[in-house]
């Protein structure tokens, strides 16, 4: 089955800099890389998604990047805010049956110092 | 607001007890997911339903009983749980399983078993 590792575990950022999280897969058949921020008494949401027809994908201060051939994905997040401390999950989807279904990272709790 | 409520929020039983906890997707999903998330650990995937019907178990002991009646609710009956049980259990919906989009989590019931 798919595999993702996750790094760091921990990252601590001051207000204005910017955050790099990354993210290896396992299974070159996934084609579908959500990142979604889970917010202390909140389930996960999805900030941003890439599929892996696109190297690249921006929302505001937030990109991802996929390396299909190295395997692996990162989220940057530039400019950052307190509001954006939370825990971090990157994920991938295998294609086909069972698309759906992610596998998820360990998580990465960010910390950003105002 | 997520589309996905759970309830409860919060729940405290004893390990003798017997209690079901509830979720309820306003989406119009197909898939219906339960994962586990203890403190300092990975989202653990526990079942898996599509159209009520369950595609997956990922071993986990029959102490938890998931139900689905249909394609907007989701139960989990516990019974006879352990102290090592305790954690955050989420729910999340996707528009089904073979599909790779986005899921949508619930903001999860904290369970505390005494």
């Amino acid at each position: 089955g798919e595999n993702v590792e996750q790094h760091p575990s921990t990252l601590s950022v001051q207000e204005g800099d910017s955050a790099v999280i990354k993210c290896t897969y396992s299974d070159s058949a996934s084609n579908y890389f959500p990142w979604y921020k889970q917010e202390l008494g909140k389930g996960p949401q999805l900030i941003i998604d890439i599929r892996s027809n696109v190297g690249e994908k921006k929302d505001q201060r937030i990109a991802v990047t996929l390396n299909k051939t190295a395997k692996h994905f990162s989220l940057h997040i530039t400019e950052t805010q307190p509001e954006d401390s939370a825990v971090y999950f990157c994920a991938a989807s295998l294609g086909g049956s069972g698309a759906g279904k992610s596998t998820f990272g360990d998580g990465t709790t960010l910390t950003v110092k105002p | 607001e997520t589309g996905v409520t759970q309830t409860p929020r919060h729940l405290v039983m004893g390990m003798t007890n017997k209690k079901s906890l509830k979720c309820e997707q306003h989406l119009g999903h197909n898939a219906m997911y339960w994962y586990k998330q203890s403190a300092k650990k990975p989202l653990e995937l526990m079942f898996v339903y599509n159209f009520k019907e369950q595609t997956e178990n990922n071993s986990v002991p029959s102490r938890f009983s998931p139900e689905c009646p249909n394609s907007s609710h989701l139960f989990l009956h516990l019974h006879t749980l352990q102290p090592e049980d305790s954690a955050l259990y989420l729910c999340a919906s996707s528009q089904d399983i073979n599909s790779a989009y986005e899921q949508y989590f619930g903001p999860g019931t904290r369970l505390t078993v005494t």
